[in-house]
């Protein structure tokens, strides 16, 4: 069974204090792993996919990394507005279902 | 809006009530996921549909859910005889055809309230 443990379960940071989320999976066959964000009372908003050990993106400041075990969500000097929940989820070969990982509450103090 | 839509975004239904569940996907996007986050836990995926046909309900209840997604208008998730148990926000995504790249993009959610 797909498992997906994110680390730590919340965060707080100061403005430009920088840092990385965890998220380790388990999968018999790992067909991407995706990253989105939630804020609270919203859907989950698209951030990324990665599909091979090695692969990294970058979005404004934010950068997903990923090896065969875990992906790393890293914030690069983050504001007030990256204040959110971030979920990583895993899609297994052969299957659409995405199977989330509990979150990281992250919250940016100014 | 080119948006993946539900509604209603708040329902509320008293216990053995009937609940429905709108979604309409993003425009050129022909796959629909529903997912159930329930209250302090994380998003389990419940069904996945094509036009017509349902691809994948390993995440359903066995009894009193239901899902479909006709040829013509959104896709529905159906609840029958709600328990309290139901109360959670169940959210709808979409994703064009199945490739080489697969992100699902999510709706805002409905919010389902049993009293």
């Amino acid at each position: 069974e797909d498992q997906v443990t994110q680390s730590p379960e919340a965060l707080r940071l100061q403005e430009g204090e920088s840092s990385s989320l965890n998220c380790s999976y388990t999968v018999s066959g790992l067909r991407g792993l995706f990253w989105y964000r939630q804020d609270p009372g919203k859907g989950p908003e698209f951030l990324f996919t990665l599909y091979s050990a090695g692969e990294e993106k970058e979005k404004e400041r934010l950068k997903a990394t990923l090896t065969k075990k875990e992906s790393f969500l890293h914030i690069t000097a983050p504001k007030p507005e990256d204040s959110a929940t971030y979920l990583c989820a895993v899609q297994e070969t052969g299957r659409r279902a995405l199977t989330f990982g509990s979150g990281t509450r992250l919250q940016v103090q100014p | 809006n080119a948006g993946v839509m539900q509604n209603p975004r708040h329902l509320v239904r008293r216990r053995g009530q009937e609940a429905r569940l709108r979604c309409s996907p993003m425009k050129g996007h022909s796959h629909v996921y529903w997912y159930r986050q329930l209250p302090e836990e994380g998003l389990k995926f419940m069904v996945y549909l094509q036009k017509e046909n349902i691809i994948d309900e390993s995440g359903m209840p066995k009894e009193r859910f239901s899902a479909e997604f006709p040829k013509e208008g959104p896709s529905i998730l159906r609840i029958q005889q709600v328990v309290r148990g139901d109360s959670a926000a169940y959210f709808c995504a979409s994703s064009p055809l199945p490739g080489a790249y697969n992100e699902q993009f999510f709706g805002p959610g409905t919010r389902l309230t049993v009293l």
